[in-house]
């Protein structure tokens, strides 16, 4: 099987820029979570979406959304960049929500000027 | 809420064992994992405790204590490439049902010669 992937790898955009991040999790993988890794902070966790839902939130600002289509397939974007938005943002891929393991992409690192 | 502790980093020498210690805070609990990241890659599933005890797979085992809110990490004759971070993730539920799986800040293990 293919494992997750994630468009583009690197991204550079400006303040007040928006950008969306695309995440095809593994095939059969129906639940998708984004997490957003800075140094010192570990992963954050972004949102949980499965069946198209968003079943979980994390605690980021409006700026922050997703989506699932209907063949698991999941973006987010992030609005009106900020100089703070830097970051690796991975998605990981799962069964279901609730499976003891997750599958991670390698990550799209943004970079805002 | 969920919250978890772990050391921001662990330095070992080659052949070694190391204990990665994580204390977590949650509101529900459903698993500890954890996970490895090597610099530059993705997060890799190593393990994950459900119950009580001790799991072991390999060089690498993990321990939870429920009752205690805390896990490890052990980590056998260390190998070079096992320098990398790693994380602890509890999964517990939020306000709304539903489950979520929150990460520490990883631990940056550096294996000498």
């Amino acid at each position: 099987k293919a494992g997750v992937t994630q468009t583009p790898r690197y991204l550079i955009k400006t303040r007040g820029q928006q950008v969306t991040l695309s995440c095809s999790p593994i095939s059969g993988h129906r639940s998708v979570s984004w997490y957003q890794q800075t140094p010192g902070q570990g992963l954050q966790f972004l949102f949980e979406y499965f069946s198209e839902t968003q079943r979980n939130k994390g605690n980021f600002p409006g700026r922050f959304s997703g989506r699932q289509f209907s063949n698991s397939r999941s973006e987010m974007n992030v609005s009106t960049l900020e100089l703070g938005d830097s970051a690796l943002y991975l998605c990981a891929s799962s069964e279901r929500p609730g499976e003891r393991e997750q599958f991670f992409g390698p990550g799209t690192r943004l970079t805002v000027l | 809420g969920q919250s978890l502790e772990q050391p921001s980093e662990v330095t070992a020498v080659e052949g070694a064992i190391v204990q990665i210690n994580c204390t977590y805070q949650t509101s529900g609990f459903y698993g500890l994992s954890w996970y490895q990241q090597h610099d530059g890659g993705a997060p890799t599933f190593l393990s994950y405790n459900a119950l009580d005890g001790l799991e072991e797979t390999g060089r690498f085992s993990s321990f939870l204590s429920r009752s205690d809110s805390y896990g490890y990490l052990l980590l056998q004759e260390l190998q070079m490439k096992d320098s990398a971070s790693y994380f602890c993730a509890v999964r517990g539920w939020n306000s709304g049902g539903y489950q979520k799986v929150t990460f520490g800040t990883g631990t940056k293990l550096q294996v000498i010669p």
